[in-house]
């Protein structure tokens, strides 16, 4: 278990209010993922680090910001929330000791009303 | 860019009955496959994966895959389906650099006893 973290689990927010969601590992992988997830179009990529301060695109990043100030959390922040954004997000680990496979978080469900 | 598509949004078997969940890639270079299984309220969990080694892949709970470059797919299987293996099934797809993970829209399968 590569010890990932999400917080929170649940949240409600009126739109335009920043956001910010957290991704807390425990074993010191490089590479972390953000995705969302929506009915009909599985899992996209929002944005993914490979490092301390190091990020990077994804597919669908618009609207979305990330940060890494340590190895072991990763913040999603929706500057100004809209409704578009009502999703479920997750973090997801590249194992560094399984070098193909990703090991994802448990989810934080966003609705933005 | 790489790509999946998974047949079927929702299939269902009865208890016993063979699985057969399908993918199709597109990838202008030889591609890593997965399959993740999700169960309710939870994240993804790795099942399979396929990395250029055998051509037929074996993960949890009794699944496998085979991966045919000819058809460019990576069909699920399982010969006999538990009601445990209810769930979502994604299928997904990366290249080398496994920076950009697509996931397909997933497959929802009902067990019925």
């Amino acid at each position: 278990d590569a010890g990932i973290t999400q917080s929170p689990r649940h949240k409600v927010t009126e739109t335009g209010t920043p956001v910010t969601l957290r991704c807390h590992q425990t074993e010191n992988h490089r590479y972390m993922y953000w995705y969302r997830q929506d009915p009909g179009h599985g899992l996209r990529l929002i944005h993914y680090s490979y490092g301390v301060k190091d990020t990077d695109k994804g597919e669908v990043s618009d609207g979305y910001s990330v940060s890494r100030s340590k190895t072991e959390d990763f913040l999603l922040t929706l500057e100004s929330a809209t409704s578009s954004q009502t999703s479920v997000y997750f973090c997801a680990i590249r194992n560094s000791r399984d070098n193909y496979g990703y090991t994802f978080g448990s989810g934080t469900r966003l609705t933005v009303v | 860019a790489q790509s999946v598509t998974q047949l079927g949004s929702h299939v269902s078997v009865s208890e016993g009955a063979l699985v057969l969940l399908r993918c199709n890639y597109s990838s202008s270079v030889p591609p890593y496959l997965f399959w993740y299984v999700q169960y309710p309220n939870q994240g993804l969990q790795l099942l399979l994966k396929y990395t250029s080694a055998a051509t037929l892949v074996k993960g949890i709970n009794g699944f496998e895959a085979e991966f045919k470059k000819s058809e460019t797919s990576f069909h699920l299987t399982k010969p006999s389906a538990h009601m445990s293996d209810a769930a979502e099934y994604f299928c997904a797809v990366s290249l080398a650099n496994n920076n950009d993970m697509r996931f397909g829209a997933g497959t929802r399968l009902t067990v019925k006893p």
